[in-house]
């Protein structure tokens, strides 16, 4: 089973500023990794499939990169809808599909 | 627009079983593979159990096998999981979940119901 991890836990940001958020799997895969965006009392929704690709409407201020054991999304300037957990996913070696445990994005 | 209605959470006691249902519309629903997420609460997700569009294969994660079935019905565009033997860790909201082909694996999700919550307690 290949065990996900996210840092940091939770991460302060100013809106309009830059977020990095990291994922990390403990065997190397090439590119089945998906982040999904859950707000409070919300279902995910997914933003990023195979490492790199945005989901349909998606803004383009959300990208994923990497690949092997470490994986990134950024948000180039986060909005205020933005403040949310995210969730890396791989979907490469299955079953099962694991989750990371999650980032949380808030307002600093 | 896709969406997904799940329905079936509530109370049980532990040893006890619930059927959760999902009903799918908008799209061509035996073209794809469906899965249930589980989110215990203040928690985050876990994988619980898919199946393949024509549903010749289904996968449970560990910590549900033998216990829960996943199955879906072509003709009502429904998918369901039948949870027996359940335990309090089990308590969760249970989350339907759509995938953009048609064979289980090597895809991600792409459409989630708002999920419903399953308590497990005497």
């Amino acid at each position: 089973e290949i065990v996900m991890t996210q840092s940091p836990a939770t991460l302060s940001v100013s809106p309009g500023e830059r977020a990095t958020l990291s994922c990390r799997a403990s065997q190397s895969f090439s590119s089945g990794l998906a982040w999904y965006q859950q707000k409070p009392g919300q279902a995910p929704r997914l933003l990023i499939y195979g490492a790199s690709t945005r989901a349909t409407g998606i803004p383009a201020r959300f990208s994923g990169s990497g690949s092997g054991t470490e994986f990134t999304l950024t948000i180039s300037s986060l909005q205020s809808e933005d403040f949310a957990v995210y969730y890396c996913q791989q979907y490469n070696n299955w079953p099962p599909f694991t989750f990371g445990p999650g980032t949380k994005v808030d307002i600093k | 627009e896709v969406q997904l209605l799940e329905s079936g959470g509530g109370l049980v006691q532990p040893g006890g079983s619930l059927r959760l249902s999902c009903a799918a519309s908008g799209f061509t629903y035996s073209n794809y593979a469906m899965t249930w997420v589980r989110q215990a609460p203040g928690k985050g997700l876990e994988w619980v159990s898919s199946i393949s569009g024509s549903a010749d294969s289904a996968y449970q994660a560990d910590s549900v096998k033998g216990r829960f079935t996943i199955s879906r019905d072509r003709s009502k565009n429904s998918l369901y999981l039948q949870m027996n033997s359940l335990r309090a860790e089990d308590t969760a909201v249970y989350f339907c979940a759509k995938h953009p082909v048609a064979h289980v694996g090597h895809a991600p999700i792409d459409s989630w119901g708002q999920g419903t919550l399953v308590t497990v307690s005497s």
